[in-house]
């Protein structure tokens, strides 16, 4: 089973700065990963697909990418409304795996 | 619109069985593979179960292999999860979503609200 681990566990920003998010595979992933933000009592949504293809409705602010092992989730500058969890997840043979998630939370 | 609408969530004791539902519109249910995915109260997420569009090749995670069967009704655009034999650690919120192809992979581009599952005495 691939292990997703994400780093940090918790980001303390400010609105406007910039946030960069990692997701790291324990073995190379021969897809890629998706990228979900998660606000309190709500369910996840899609951010981003293939590592780096955003979903419908999603700001540009909001880029992925990587390969292999190794993918990064960018904020480019933070709204209020980015201030969630965010979780990393990709699909092997029969099983899915989400990351431990990010908090991004205001400083 | 797309929308999902699970149902069934309860408090169950130790032991005990539950079946939760999930009503999909906006959509063409029979099209799309569907999928549970859970989250344990101040915890990630966790994939539980998928099941095809015509209702074959069920797959598990190994926590629930055994005891969870999942099952769709495409007459009635519902999804289903049998839950048996529960355990404390299976508390949690149960999202039904939506699986969508990619160029590369299978994700979840819709998601349901959840609904509770508490398993205690």
């Amino acid at each position: 089973e691939i292990v997703l681990t994400q780093s940090p566990a918790t980001l303390s920003l400010s609105p406007g700065e910039r946030a960069t998010l990692s997701c790291r595979a324990s073995q190379s992933i021969s897809g890629y990963v998706a990228w979900y933000q998660q606000k309190p009592g709500q369910a996840p949504r899609l951010l981003i697909s293939d590592a780096s293809n955003r979903a419908t409705g999603i700001p540009a602010r909001f880029s992925g990418s990587g390969s292999g092992t190794d993918f990064t989730l960018t904020i480019s500058s933070l709204e209020p409304e980015d201030f969630a969890v965010y979780y990393c997840q990709q699909r092997s043979t029969r099983l899915w795996t989400f990351g431990q998630g990010t908090r991004v939370e205001i400083k | 619109e797309v929308q999902l609408l699970e149902s069934g969530g309860n408090l169950v004791q130790p032991g005990g069985s539950l079946r939760l539902s999930c009503a999909a519109s906006g959509f063409t249910f029979r099209n799309y593979a569907m999928s549970w995915v859970r989250q344990a109260p101040g915890r990630g997420l966790e994939w539980v179960s998928t099941l095809s569009g015509v209702g074959d090749d069920p797959y598990y995670a190994d926590s629930v292999k055994g005891r969870f069967t999942i099952s769709r009704d495409n007459s009635k655009d519902t999804l289903y999860l049998q839950m048996n034999s529960l355990r404390a650690e299976d508390t949690a919120v149960y999202f039904c979503a939506r699986n969508s192809p990619t160029a590369t992979s299978i994700l979840f581009d819709c998601w349901g609200q959840g609904t509770l599952v508490t398993v205690s005495s």
